[in-house]
Order: C-alpha cells, then sequence, then structure tokens
C-alpha cells in the first residue's frame, strides 16, 4: 500500500458523459501528479500539482482538467467522454515539486466507456 | 525532444538467466533516472533510481548503468525468478519551460520457469 488512494475504483460511463476521478496523496506529499494508462500502453503524464498550484503540463487533453484543493486532494474531471477515453486512470504523490522526486502511484481508477 | 526510448519492448528469458533492459534520452540536463515496476493488475513501484553523479547503482539482484556521454542507462536483473515478471518502466526529466518526468513505452519482462 502505497498511501495513495484513489476513488472510485471502476467507472463506467457512456460517451459523451462526464466524470470525476479523485486522488488523495500521501501524508505529507505536496505533489499530485495524474497519468493516462491504455491497453498494453505506457504511462502518459497529463498533469501535476504541487500544494495547489498548477506545476507541469503533459498530453493533456482540452476535454480534461484538475485540480488540487487546500487540502491537497486532487480531482480530474474528463468530459465529452469518448471511447479512447476508456483506460487506467493512475495518480501518483511525492514530496516535492520536481522529478527527481519518487512518485508514490494510487491503485489506479479503470474507466469504461461505452 | 521530449522522449525516452525503452527497449526491447518484450523480453523473455528462463529463470536464472540475467535480463538487460536499455533506454535512451534527449536531454543532456536530466540528472535523475527511476525505473519502476509494474506488476499484472498492479500499480507501477520504483524499484532502483541512479542519479547523475554515479555510474552504476546496485541492489541485491538489480542493478542500473548510467552513460551520460552516450545519454542511455540500463536495468539490469541477475538470476531472474518468475516473480520478476512484469513491466518494466524508465524515466528521465525533461524540461520544456517546466521539468517533468517522462517515462519510456515500457518492457514486458516474461520469466519462464
Amino acid at each position: 500500500d502505497s498511501g495513495v488512494t484513489q476513488t472510485p475504483k471502476h467507472l463506467i460511463t457512456a460517451t459523451g458523459q462526464r466524470v470525476t476521478l479523485r486522488c488523495s496523496p500521501r501524508s505529507g506529499d505536496l505533489s499530485v501528479y495524474w497519468y493516462q494508462q491504455s491497453l498494453d500502453q505506457g504511462l502518459q503524464f497529463l498533469i501535476q500539482y504541487y500544494n495547489g498550484e498548477e506545476r507541469a503540463k503533459g498530453n493533456i487533453l482540452e476535454r480534461f482538467s484538475a485540480q488540487q484543493f487546500p487540502d491537497l486532494h486532487s480531482e480530474l474531471n474528463l468530459s465529452s467522454l469518448e471511447l479512447g477515453d476508456s483506460a487506467l486512470y493512475f495518480c501518483a504523490s511525492s514530496v516535492g515539486s520536481g522529478p527527481h522526486n519518487e512518485q508514490f502511484f494510487g491503485p489506479g481508477t479503470r474507466l469504461t466507456v461505452l | 525532444g521530449e522522449n525516452v526510448e525503452q527497449h526491447p519492448s518484450t523480453l523473455s528469458v528462463q529463470e536464472g538467466d540475467s535480463a538487460v533492459i536499455k533506454c535512451t534520452y534527449s536531454d543532456s540536463a536530466s540528472n535523475y533516472f527511476p525505473w519502476y515496476k509494474q506488476e499484472l493488475g498492479k500499480r507501477p513501484q520504483l524499484i532502483i533510481d541512479i542519479r547523475s553523479n554515479v555510474g552504476e547503482k546496485k541492489d541485491q539482484r538489480i542493478a542500473v548503468t548510467l552513460n551520460k556521454t552516450a545519454k542511455h542507462f540500463s536495468l539490469h536483473i541477475t538470476e531472474t525468478q518468475p516473480e520478476d515478471s512484469a513491466v518494466y518502466f524508465c524515466a528521465a526529466p525533461v524540461n520544456t519551460g517546466f521539468q517533468k518526468l517522462v517515462f519510456g513505452t515500457g518492457t514486458r519482462l516474461l520469466v519462464s520457469p
């Protein structure tokens, strides 16, 4: 158990819908990262927040948005869902903001878009 | 570019053999190179990392080597065991106005008993 929690574990929805994925980082960690992992694909970095502010951006679609709240939990919002958005979404957290900090991954949320 | 290239994409070995996975990076300023292991259906977990001030680091059966001149680093697993079967990801920092960690495409290692 990494100490990073994600909810829900599974999510099944229809095309065009909007969903929210939630992540709570390890106690003491200020950075939260979001990754997308499609079937047999690598880890695609989406976005990073550090202490409430956006820190780094990856290949995040305009239909996706995220935020980090004062209590440091983070939410990833996916809207106008398409079949291709079906994937495993991981959240990770680290103490610091730089890429040299070990990232601790949550168990992931499996999103299925029908 | 931003890519971290990783080879091979799949690797099958017999139990007891050694396995080597290689990655190349593009940003010469990169100074931290972690390796993550993802078992089937589980989360990625850091297994070893190396910083640019050393050329090799070992932890029991796993080791990582770094060649900064050639901009590549490798994961070595000796005396492989079936429980080493997993997908392994390398990663390296990339600076595109801000620093972010970019992961390789992964290597699926299968260790047969």
